[in-house]
């Protein structure tokens, strides 16, 4: 069974710019997940989808992202424009559904902001 | 109250030890608690699980001890080796809200061989 696909790996920007970040769950899974990791921290929730629908965003600085999940499988991440506190570790993780505990990781996508 | 206080930072230990790290939560709405492993460069991965009915939870080298009343849990390592060296992160969960994970901030583990 294939995992958590993100891309891409690895992104350098510079303040103000936009940026996007892709993610593919587990196939089948309802769920999906965002959330962003500062170096030296625990992930924080940044969002969470159920097939096409948004179950919480209240931890997502709305001002400046966004996300997407069209088709209730695949998903994006925007960043527009990006700060230099945006530097993070950004990571997609899916469960079956929301009434499942288990949740999976992708590899996640490194953000750096100059 | 979403909290997850998590220590120590970092834990050295040598191979073969025990290594052993703490959790403690306030929101006792809060029925599932996992613990992930991160290595470097790589997404958190579930390395066991426990609900609040249970006192203690064996995998292997890992165990879960769950303690309701002071609303805390930890992780222990048996015969801890080199290949264990990562960052665990003790989680907490609630499905009233999702099942999304609220976590800790994480423990950096070496072990020396």
């Amino acid at each position: 069974e294939a995992g958590v696909a993100q891309s891409p790996r690895y992104k350098i920007i510079e303040k103000r710019q936009s940026v996007a970040f892709w993610c593919n769950p587990i196939s089948g899974h309802a769920t999906l997940y965002w959330y962003q990791q500062i170096l030296g921290q625990g992930p924080k929730l940044l969002i969470q989808f159920q097939n096409n629908g948004v179950v919480d965003d209240s931890q997502l600085p709305k001002d400046r992202f966004s996300a997407e999940r069209l088709k209730g499988v695949d998903s994006t991440l925007k960043i527009q424009p990006a700060k230099l506190e945006d530097s993070a570790v950004y990571l997609c993780a899916s469960s079956l559904s929301t009434g499942f505990y288990e949740q999976y990781f992708g590899p996640g996508t490194r953000l750096t902001v100059t | 109250q979403q909290q997850v206080k998590q220590s120590p930072q970092s834990l050295i230990v040598q191979k073969g030890g025990i290594s052993i790290i703490n959790c403690a939560y306030e929101n006792t709405a809060f029925d599932y608690f996992p613990w992930y492993q991160q290595f470097p460069g790589k997404g958190p991965a579930l390395l066991i699980a426990i609900r609040p009915d249970v006192s203690e939870k064996k995998e292997g080298r890992f165990t879960i001890s769950f303690n309701k009343s002071a609303k805390q849990f930890s992780l222990h390592i048996m015969d801890s080796q080199p290949g264990d060296s990562a960052t665990y992160f003790c989680a907490a969960s609630m499905k009233s809200s999702g099942s999304r994970l609220t976590f800790g901030e994480g423990t950096q583990l070496t072990v020396n061989p």
